[in-house]
Formats: structure tokens, sequence, C-alpha cells
């Protein structure tokens, strides 16, 4: 089974752009997460998105949103982007949503905003 | 807003011995527990998950403890060995399902 991935793994963007990342999960899996990552803060959660609905939601300003498509892939966008959105952003998918089964997570995209 | 505290950013510790992780919460009491490896450069990879109501979960060399009253898990890795080496994540599940991270804990495991 393919595991969850990603597009594109590496970004370059420069400040007040925006930018578009893809996610593809598991084949079967409903439930799709996004995370940020920084060596200062660690892994933040941005939304979790089940069958097209947006579940859970973290404390990111309104320039980050995301959806997801009848296939259960996921897209997140971030708009009027900031030199603090540079980061590794993580996408998960799990069978069914709210952190009740494990997530598996793809390999990250790395934005970096000059 | 919930605060995750992972015992000392770097742990080192010899071959065969084991290795114990900390993982300290405030204010919520989470529904789940999980916990996750990751290597540089990779996503986080899904080691064990515990829920509320339990006290003790195993698997293979693995083991973790999920004390609700001291708002605190224990995450155990015996016989360890130098393929171990990796950061460690734990992450807690809220009702209403936010998920929190704490920063990770790096273990190297020295042959």
């Amino acid at each position: 089974k393919a595991g969850v991935t990603q597009t594109p793994r590496y970004l370059i963007k420069t400040r007040g752009q925006q930018v578009t990342l893809s996610c593809s999960p598991i084949s079967g899996h409903r439930s799709v997460s996004w995370y940020q990552q920084t060596p200062g803060q660690g892994l933040q959660f941005l939304f979790e998105y089940f069958s097209e609905t947006q579940r859970n939601k973290g404390n990111f300003p309104g320039r980050f949103s995301g959806r997801q498509f009848s296939n259960s892939r996921s897209e997140m966008n971030v708009s009027t982007l900031e030199l603090g959105d540079s980061a590794l952003y993580l996408c998960a998918s799990s069978s069914t949503w709210g952190g009740v089964n494990e997530q598996f997570f793809g390999p990250g995209t790395r934005l970096t905003v000059l | 807003s919930q605060k995750i505290e992972q015992n000392s950013e770097a742990l080192n510790i010899q071959e065969g011995k084991t290795a114990t992780l900390t993982c300290n919460y405030t204010n919520y009491s989470p529904a789940y527990l999980q916990w996750y490896r990751q290597d540089p450069g990779r996503g986080p990879v899904f080691l064990l998950l515990i829920r509320e109501n339990e006290k003790e979960k195993r698997k293979e060399r693995l083991k973790v403890t999920f004390d609700t009253t001291l708002k605190q898990s224990l995450f155990h890795i015996t016989a360890s060995q130098p393929a171990d080496s990796a950061t460690y994540l734990c992450a807690l599940i809220i009702p209403g399902n936010q998920f929190y991270f704490g920063t990770g804990t790096s273990l190297t495991v020295i042959p």
C-alpha cells in the first residue's frame, strides 16, 4: 500500500506571496491532518479534515486554510506569507478522525519564506 | 492552553540499557496519548497509543504508561539498540479532538 505523499517537497517563496501544498492520503483513509513543524515550537496542529469536512482546528491565523476533496486528497493554503511561516509542513492520514487510530505521516513539504 | 514537556532535549544511553522518556502535561485531560518516532528529514512514525482508562501498553520492546493523576506518560525502550536512536514525540489528543505534540526527546544509543 502506498504511503502518504506530499507535493512539492521543497518550496521557496517571498513574503506576501501565497502557497498551496498538496497531500494524498493512504488509499482508504478519509482523515487528513496538517501540522507545522519548527525547531522552536515543535509540531503544531493546524487542522483535520474528514470526508471533506473540517473536524478540528488548531490555533493558527485565518491565513492558513485547507480543504479536502471527495477522493480524500487535501490541500493547504497559506496566504500573505510571513518569514515566520518557514517550516516543515506535514500531513498525516488516518482511517478515522479524532486521534482514535494511528496517524501515518508524509515526508513533509519544506517551505522557506524569504 | 495545553503545555507538554518532554524530559531533556537529549538523552544518551548505553546499548542494552532501558531508555525512559517522560511526557508531562498540564491543564486538560487527554482522551488518548500517542508516541511517535521521528528520524531526521522524515515524518513521524506512530509507535503506540494509550487511552485514558489504560495504565500500560506494550509492544515488543516498547512500553508506555499513562498516569492521569500525575499527568504523565512514560515511554520505555528495553534492551536498547543503536537503531533506536531517533527523536521521540508524545502527542495528546484532547476531547474535542485537538492534537498537541511535545517538542520531542532526542535519544542516542551508544554502542
